[in-house]
């Protein structure tokens, strides 16, 4: 069981916008409708902000949107603010697995 | 107001057990499915077991399997997760999550430091 590959770090000036690819395989992100992404402060709990490839929770805001196309999923957010700057982490589950990406660190500049 | 509430982390020697518990609060969690996910120092979330709500399926993955075991007391509202033979490579802080039937995590808890040392 391998991490989904993420990139280390992206990083965006307030207002622009920013993409984290997250990929993986047919056995696991190719084959599956149920990829969620997740934001995460050091010392806080991780917070969910996108499932199901495309979908948001109720109070994330819609400068958060995703998308997959194959083995990659995606993560762009939009209109970068400085509370954006966090861990992001991509999950795919199929079956009976949970895959995680690695964590892309994003920093706004 | 959903609550998710880790205990029991701490040193043990590699070799070692530990018991972590969760409290659950706010919510109705007999009915929810709950997790297990670590994070190692400077690495990233890795997820490590499942169990439903009724105990009827429980999922590991392959770095804890035949070593962790996951449990739950539903009367109680707690998860728990008993450690075995414990490796340096476990080191990490323990999080409880609330899972989704789509295989999303909902609600985090805050994380408990197990640190497993030789």
């Amino acid at each position: 069981q391998s991490a989904l590959t993420q990139p280390r770090s992206v990083s965006g000036s307030p207002g622009q916008s920013v993409t984290i690819s997250c990929t993986g395989t047919n056995s696991d992100v190719g084959d599956s409708n149920y990829v969620s992404w997740y934001q995460h402060d050091p010392g806080k709990a991780p917070k969910l902000i996108i499932y199901d490839i495309t979908r948001r929770p109720s109070g994330v805001p819609d400068r958060f949107s995703a998308s997959k196309s194959g083995n990659t999923a995606s993560l762009t957010i939009s209109g970068l603010q400085a509370e954006d700057e966090a861990d992001y982490y991509c999950c795919s589950y199929t079956a009976t697995v949970w895959m995680f990406g690695g964590g892309t660190k994003l920093t706004v500049l | 107001e959903v609550q998710l509430v880790e205990s029991g982390g701490g040193l043990v020697q590699s070799g070692g057990s530990l018991r972590l518990s969760c409290a659950a609060s706010g919510f109705t969690f007999r009915i929810y499915n709950m997790n297990w996910v670590r994070q190692t120092p400077g690495k990233g979330l890795e997820w490590i077991s499942h169990i439903t709500s009724s105990t009827s399926a429980i999922y590991y993955a392959d770095s804890v399997k035949g070593r962790f075991t996951i449990s739950r007391d539903n009367a109680k509202d707690t998860l728990y997760l008993q450690m075995n033979s414990l490796r340096d490579d476990d080191t990490a802080v323990y999080y409880c999550v609330r899972g989704r039937p789509n295989g999303y995590f909902d609600y985090w808890g805050q994380g408990i430091l197990v640190t497993a040392s030789s």
